[in-house]
């Protein structure tokens, strides 16, 4: 069974600062590792996904995630938050064959 | 190249009745996944389809099911529509064969509200 805990349901922010989600999982064998973005009323959009190799993922918007196995974490960074990245994240989940299992996700907000 | 498309994008229901929602997956893409997401919570695991075949199905109860045709495209079908059946449905994209390594494509939704 496959599992994801996101700290914190939601995050401020100010302007230009540091953008630090985190997010756990848990899971009997090797994950694949995703975060997406939600706006208002919409679907789901790909970040940043981690399936193997560099364990330092680079994703759209300027967003990172850093796969650490020892720490089973795959935290989410942004070194300067734009007025525009406020959004609702998601972290998730998956392995071979199995579907994606989410966390609750994490409201960013960001003030001017 | 279009992405995964959905519709209706809205939808109000009466409790009681049935509702069918439909999905268009990328060109190319052979599994399609749904999932329903209810005001401040994460994405829920409904069904997966691969080759037209059930490949999964989370835990909801028998009044959802769902089929993927020939041309990869599926429909959601819930009856007997209950309150809490209310939510964002959002549908999945994948290549197929082994998940992890390609991601999944969602489309935009289907808001269903049951009144």
């Amino acid at each position: 069974a496959q599992s994801v805990t996101q700290l914190g349901s939601h995050v401020s922010v100010s302007e230009g600062a540091l953008v630090l989600l985190r997010c756990n999982y848990s899971s009997s064998v090797p994950p694949y590792l995703f975060w997406y973005v939600q706006y208002p009323n919409q679907g789901l959009q790909l970040l940043l996904k981690y399936t193997t190799g560099a364990t330092l993922v680079k994703g759209i918007n300027g967003f990172e995630a850093e796969f650490k196995k020892s720490e089973t974490s795959f935290h989410l960074t942004k070194p300067s938050a734009h007025m525009s990245d406020a959004a609702e994240y998601f972290c998730a989940v998956t392995s071979g064959y199995s579907t994606l299992t989410f966390g609750k996700g994490t409201m960013l907000l960001v003030s001017p | 190249d279009a992405g995964v498309t959905q519709s209706p994008t809205h939808l109000i229901k009466t409790r009681g009745q049935h509702v069918t929602l439909r999905c268009s997956p990328i060109s190319g893409h052979k599994s399609v996944s749904w999932y329903q997401q209810v005001l401040g919570q994460g994405p829920q695991f409904i069904f997966q389809y691969y080759e037209k075949e059930e490949r999964g199905r989370g835990n909801f109860p028998d009044r959802f099911s769902a089929r993927q045709f020939p041309n990869y495209s599926s429909e959601l079908n819930v009856n007997a529509l209950l309150l809490g059946d209310s939510a964002l449905y959002l549908c999945a994209s994948s290549l197929g064969g082994t998940e992890g390594g390609y991601g999944y494509t969602f489309g935009s939704g289907t808001r269903l509200t049951v009144v």
